[in-house]
């Protein structure tokens, strides 16, 4: 089946530095992708989504100045957590749509903890 | 906006036997799906059963069955067999097929599994 690779699965940083977080379609071409954020024990929230080629559209409430989003291919998205707080502390994980029938599969995520 | 409603934050069932999850709905739509997914301790996300609204045959897959009423907006996943490997939250989820093709969580349902 289609399988979405996510990458780093866990990382750790200082506060003030920048995360870079890759988000790859490896067998499908992905038209659309999405990144969600869930804190523990709870659900997943939709932070944006992001079309091949053009600007990602944000979720109300999410800065787009600090969670930049670069959908540079059909295989590639990437989210970058900029000037990082303990309070971006979270896991986050995207998805991809495509594929012959447009089915959605998700990366298996990125646990991201901001010293 | 649609919304997604899951009322049992906690369930739990014996090995073997039988459970069902509820879910309810908001939408004006006529045209969408439905789907749950589990998320197991390692958390990546992983897509149990689908529905569309516009088939009125219930979907199963294997020992997940569904039984959905499309007039009371509600979508509730039925386990039968339960194994040890079920254990997880489980999520129900939304989709328009028309507008903003975004996917909307419940907000979870953590199943446990007595032995």
């Amino acid at each position: 089946g289609a399988v979405v690779s996510q990458h780093p699965s866990r990382v750790i940083c200082k506060s003030g530095t920048s995360v870079k977080i890759e988000c790859r379609s490896l067998d499908f071409q992905a038209t659309t992708m999405f990144w969600y954020r869930q804190f523990p024990k709870q659900s997943l929230m939709l932070m944006a989504t992001s079309n091949e080629g053009s600007k990602a559209t944000y979720e109300q409430g999410v800065e787009k100045d600090k969670f930049l989003i670069n959908h540079a291919s059909l295989t590639l998205s990437t989210l970058t957590v900029t000037s990082a707080h303990p309070e971006d502390s979270s896991f986050y994980i995207c998805s991809a749509q495509g594929g012959r029938d447009e089915k959605l599969f998700f990366g298996s995520g990125t646990q991201l903890s901001v010293l | 906006a649609q919304t997604v409603t899951q009322s049992q934050p906690e369930m739990s069932v014996q090995e073997a036997e039988t459970v069902t999850l509820s879910c309810t709905y908001d939408t004006s739509e006529s045209d969408y799906y439905l789907f749950w997914y589990k998320q197991p301790p390692s958390r990546q996300m992983i897509l149990v059963i689908r529905q569309e609204a516009y088939k009125q045959q219930n979907a199963t897959e294997n020992r997940f069955s569904v039984n959905f009423q499309k007039a009371a907006k509600s979508f509730s996943l039925k386990i039968s067999d339960s194994q040890l490997g079920d254990a997880a939250m489980y999520f129900c989820a939304y989709i328009s097929l028309f507008g903003n093709e975004k996917l909307t969580f419940g907000t979870g349902t953590r199943l446990t599994i007595i032995p």
